[in-house]
């Protein structure tokens, strides 16, 4: 069974600075999807960005960008210019590319932007 | 346009009461549906899901059950509630693999 490790269960970044959320994740499949997802205090699920495995290249959503490494098992979240709005809930998740398996949610980063 | 509605976005509701949340999709057909529940600042427990209409695959056992009378609707329900049951909870939709899940805005659920 798919395992996801977010091993840092809160973060603080300064405004406009740049931080980093750890997820690793554990699977014997070599094809499948990670997504990171932001739930704000609103509790409202946001999808943030997504990596197919089978793109060696980084997924970048404006500010948002990943740091995928596959051999490792490890899908980092980077937030540049980190601004208030970033302030959230982080989850990383597994998904496998085909079936009816749910994805599977790490326990999530608690970030929160400082003025 | 897919879009996933849940309702009530807030319920208080007394121990030994009886619960029902309704999620709905539009714009899809034949999605697989799942049901989430969150305790306050803790990670996202899946509690149900569904790849068809009266198919239900539960994830843990519990005090609740859920039901897929039609293809777009998803109902989360329970005899009796208990305090424990109090939480967030959350419907989902498997946009595709590449889309991974759209969420409802959630309920948040109060036993008193």
């Amino acid at each position: 069974a798919q395992t996801v490790t977010q091993s840092q269960p809160e973060m603080s970044v300064q405004e406009a600075e740049t931080v980093t959320l750890s997820c690793t994740y554990d699977t014997s499949e070599n094809n499948y999807y990670l997504f990171w997802y932001k739930q704000p205090p609103s509790r409202q699920m946001i999808l943030v960005i997504r990596q197919e495995a089978y793109k060696q290249q980084n997924a970048t959503e404006n500010r948002f960008s990943v740091n995928f490494q596959k051999a490792a098992k490890s899908f980092s979240l980077k937030i540049s210019d980190s601004q208030l709005g970033d302030t959230a809930m982080y989850f990383c998740a597994f998904m496998k590319p085909s079936g009816n398996t749910p994805l599977v949610f790490g326990k999530g980063t608690r970030l929160s932007v400082i003025a | 346009s897919q879009t996933i509605h849940q309702w009530p976005a807030t319920l208080v509701q007394p121990v030994g009461s009886p619960l029902s949340l309704e999620c709905t999709v539009e714009g899809t057909s034949n999605p697989n549906l799942y049901w989430y529940r969150q305790a306050a600042g803790r990670g996202l427990q899946l509690l149900f899901y569904s790849v068809g209409i009266g198919q239900i695959s539960s994830e843990v056992p519990q005090n609740l059950s859920a039901s897929r009378p039609q293809d777009r609707q998803f109902i989360l329900s329970s005899k009796k509630l208990l305090l424990s049951d109090s939480g967030f909870y959350l419907c989902a939709w498997r946009a595709g693999a590449r889309n991974g899940y759209t969420f409802g805005s959630g309920t948040r659920l109060t036993v008193v």
